[in-house]
């Protein structure tokens, strides 16, 4: 199965709020409830941010919002900070395998 | 609390076998799946498969179907991912992670497997 579409750059000044598109089809996003979007510092395991479209994890900062309209997901951060610059990959169920499917990833600059 | 802890890093050979490995602790080992993922060297994330320790019910990504097998020994709480004969292909960094629900909440800190003659 292909991978979910996100923009390969994302980048924010302090303070600000940025939004990180992740695109699929209705086979995947579209079609269930079942997004989940995943922060990466370098060298560092990957870190659930958000579960079930818009749900956060406990202990998760409420920064970290997630939406989706049609095909595409969405995670907005917030008052923008140093640490959230890292990779970012969103997650979908897939009707066209037994396993989810990753998205390509958007590497997330504080500027 | 929850933890997964995976082995150590890996060089090996073409051609050479390699089992790794991923002990749970913290949660009831055989009630919830656990998943391997691939990330390669500057890459992206990638779906390998997942197990459910339980009854060994295990799911592959059409990737990595015939390349990689996952298994687990529910009586030492470990899952595992084994190739047979690796490939320089192979090189990357796998991670095991534990799903409660249709998510990966808790990962390992992943192992480092270099495949190189």
């Amino acid at each position: 199965q292909s991978a979910l579409t996100q923009p390969a750059s994302v980048s924010g000044s302090p303070g600000q709020s940025i939004t990180i598109s992740c695109t699929g089809t209705s086979s995947d996003v579209g079609g269930y409830k079942y997004v989940s979007w995943y922060q990466q510092h370098p060298g560092k395991a990957p870190k659930l941010m958000i579960y079930e479209v818009s749900n956060r994890p406990s202990g998760v900062s409420n920064r970290f919002s997630g939406s989706k309209s049609g095909n595409t997901a969405s995670l907005t951060i917030s008052g923008l900070q140093a640490e959230d610059e890292a990779d970012y990959y969103c997650s979908s169920y897939t009707s066209s395998s037994t396993l989810d499917v990753f998205g390509t990833g958007t590497k997330v600059t504080v500027l | 609390e929850v933890q997964l802890v995976q082995s150590g890093a890996e060089v090996k050979k073409p051609g050479e076998s390699l089992k790794i490995s991923c002990k749970g602790s913290g949660y009831r080992f055989t009630t919830y799946w656990i998943g391997w993922v691939r990330q390669m060297p500057g890459k992206g994330l990638e779906w390998m498969g997942i197990i459910y320790p339980g009854d060994s019910d295990t799911r592959y990504s059409p990737s990595f179907q015939g390349q990689v097998t996952i298994s687990a020994d529910k009586s030492i709480s470990t899952a595992y991912l084994q190739w047979s004969s690796l490939k320089a292909s192979d090189t990357a960094m796998y991670y095991c992670a534990w799903l409660p629900r249709n998510a990966f909440d808790i990962w390992g800190q992943g192992t480092m497997v270099t495949v190189s003659s």
